[in-house]
């Protein structure tokens, strides 16, 4: 199984370019989060998605748009990139239960991006 | 509200044994988590802990929960150079499904 993969691993961007991370998972979770990660500051959460055809606000959307296509993919748009917005990115797909009630997080790889 | 505070960096020497300290002030969260990163990777779980338990042993990991502080440690007994990463706790806010992440502590073990 593939888990979670996240495309593009790298991207440099300028500042006002516009661009889409892609998500993916094949484990059938349905629920699908983006966080971004920042020295000193941890991960913060952006948008996620408790099931299909839903999506919330984390602490951090604002120049942010999420779009969950479906079950499997979750995508991130940056409409206007800002240097502010020059992060590593991750995907994380989860399900609730396995018999214990956790809601354990799956992460991809991560998506490093650089706005100038 | 959420917040998760935990120490920027630890180090310990290999062979000793190594807590990594948390707070969280969200006092509804059930489950509480602590993951790994290394280097160039994504977050993984290590384990996790119920709310209504005070500990959880998990070969060489202990966690300790003290739900009145709303602290939480992470033990690693015999640290090994390969445990060098940056460990995260994480609580789950009852009612939403979500994580939200402490600021992660950056464990070096040196030989």
């Amino acid at each position: 199984n593939a888990g979670v993969t996240q495309t593009p691993k790298f991207q440099v961007l300028k500042t006002g370019q516009s661009m889409t991370l892609q998500c993916a998972q094949d484990m059938n979770h349905n629920s699908m989060y983006w966080y971004r990660q920042d020295p000193g500051m941890g991960l913060r959460l952006i948008y996620y998605s408790a099931s299909e055809g839903t999506t919330d606000k984390g602490e951090v959307p604002n120049g942010y748009n999420v779009s969950r296509l479906n079950k499997r993919e979750f995508s991130l748009r940056l409409e206007s990139a800002a240097p502010s917005q020059t992060s590593v990115y991750f995907c994380a797909s989860s399900v609730i239960g396995g018999g214990t009630g956790a809601n354990v997080l799956t992460f991809g790889a991560g998506s490093r991006l650089t706005v100038l | 509200g959420e917040d998760v505070e935990q120490s920027l960096f630890l180090s310990v020497r290999e062979g000793d044994s190594s807590v990594i300290n948390c707070t969280y002030t969200d006092s509804s969260s059930t489950y509480l988590y602590w993951y790994k990163q290394e280097p160039g990777a994504g977050l993984q779980l290590l384990t996790y802990i119920f709310s209504n338990m005070d500990m959880k042993q998990d070969q060489r990991l202990t966690v300790l929960l003290n739900k009145k502080d709303k602290h939480l440690s992470l033990r690693i007994a015999d640290t090994q150079t390969g445990d060098s990463a940056i460990y995260f706790c994480a609580e789950s806010p009852a009612g939403f499904q979500k994580l939200v992440f402490g600021t992660g502590t950056r464990l070096l073990v040196s030989p």
